[in-house]
C-alpha cells in the first residue's frame, strides 16, 4: 500500500521568506497524482497545488511551486514570499490512478512569523 | 455554485449511541469520499461512493457505513460509539474534467463522544 510520510511536524517562516515544506511517498506504481492541501485553523481544507506523475514539469501556482522528483518519490512544496494567511496545517497527499485510493500525510503545521 | 455542505457542523454523543452524518457534494458531482480527522492518525480514509456504489473502503470497523443516494448525497453512519471516534468527520466530492482530477472538501462534521 501506498505510503506519505511528512517528516515535518511544525515549521516556521519569517513574512516575505520562503519556506519548503517535504514529502515523500512509497510507491510502486508509475503513473498517480500528487497534491498539496491547506486546512487554515477551523477552516475547510483547499487545494494548494496538484502534480501528474506523468508530467516532468515542476507545478506553480502563483507563489507555491513543488520540486518533484519522482525517482527519489519526493514531492516538496516551496512557499515563496510567505504571508500571514499561509499560516495553516499542510497535507500532502497521493491518488493512485490504479484503484482511486488517496492516502494522506500526517501533516505539517506552518507559521507565519510577523 | 454551491460547496460542499455538511450537516451537522458539531454534535455530541454520548458512548453506544449512533450518529448519521450527511453530506451534500457539488452539483454535478458523482463521487462522494469520507474522511476522519484526528490528531493523532491524522486523515484516514473511510470510504467512497460513486453513483451510489461503494467503490472504495479504508480500513475501519464495520460500525462505520455509509450510503449514497440518486442525487449523490452520502450519509454516513456510525453505531455503537467509541470514545475513539471522536473526531472531524470530512465529506469531499470529486470530479474529473479532462483527465483532471480534483477532491473538493466540506467543512467537517466534529463529532465528540462522552
Amino acid at each position: 500500500a501506498q505510503t506519505v510520510t511528512q517528516s515535518q511536524p511544525e515549521m516556521s517562516v519569517q513574512e516575505a521568506e520562503t519556506v519548503t515544506l517535504s514529502c515523500t511517498y512509497d510507491t510502486s506504481e508509475s503513473d498517480y497524482y500528487l497534491f498539496w492541501y491547506k486546512q487554515p485553523p477551523s477552516r475547510q481544507m483547499i487545494l494548494v497545488i496538484r502534480q501528474e506523475a506523468y508530467k516532468q514539469q515542476n507545478a506553480t501556482e502563483n507563489r507555491f511551486s513543488v520540486n518533484f522528483q519522482k525517482a527519489a518519490k519526493s514531492f516538496s512544496l516551496k512557499i515563496s514570499d510567505s504571508q500571514l494567511g499561509d499560516a495553516a496545517m499542510y497535507f500532502c497527499a497521493y491518488r493512485s490512478l490504479n484503484n482511486n485510493d488517496m492516502r494522506f500525510g500526517a501533516g505539517t503545521r506552518l507559521t507565519v512569523k510577523p | 455554485k454551491a460547496g460542499v455542505t455538511q450537516t451537522p457542523r458539531y454534535l455530541i454523543k454520548t458512548r453506544g449511541q449512533q450518529v448519521t452524518l450527511s453530506c451534500s457534494p457539488i452539483s454535478g458531482h458523482r463521487s462522494v469520499s469520507w474522511y476522519q480527522q484526528t490528531p493523532g492518525q491524522g486523515l484516514q480514509f473511510l470510504f467512497e461512493y460513486f453513483s451510489e456504489t461503494q467503490r472504495n473502503k479504508g480500513n475501519f470497523p464495520g460500525r462505520f457505513s455509509g450510503r449514497q443516494f440518486s442525487n449523490s448525497r452520502s450519509e454516513m453512519n456510525v453505531s455503537t460509539l467509541e470514545l475513539g471516534d471522536s473526531a472531524l468527520y470530512l465529506c469531499a466530492s470529486s470530479s474529473e474534467r479532462e483527465g483532471i482530477w480534483e477532491l473538493f472538501f466540506g467543512e467537517g462534521s466534529r463529532l465528540t463522544v462522552l
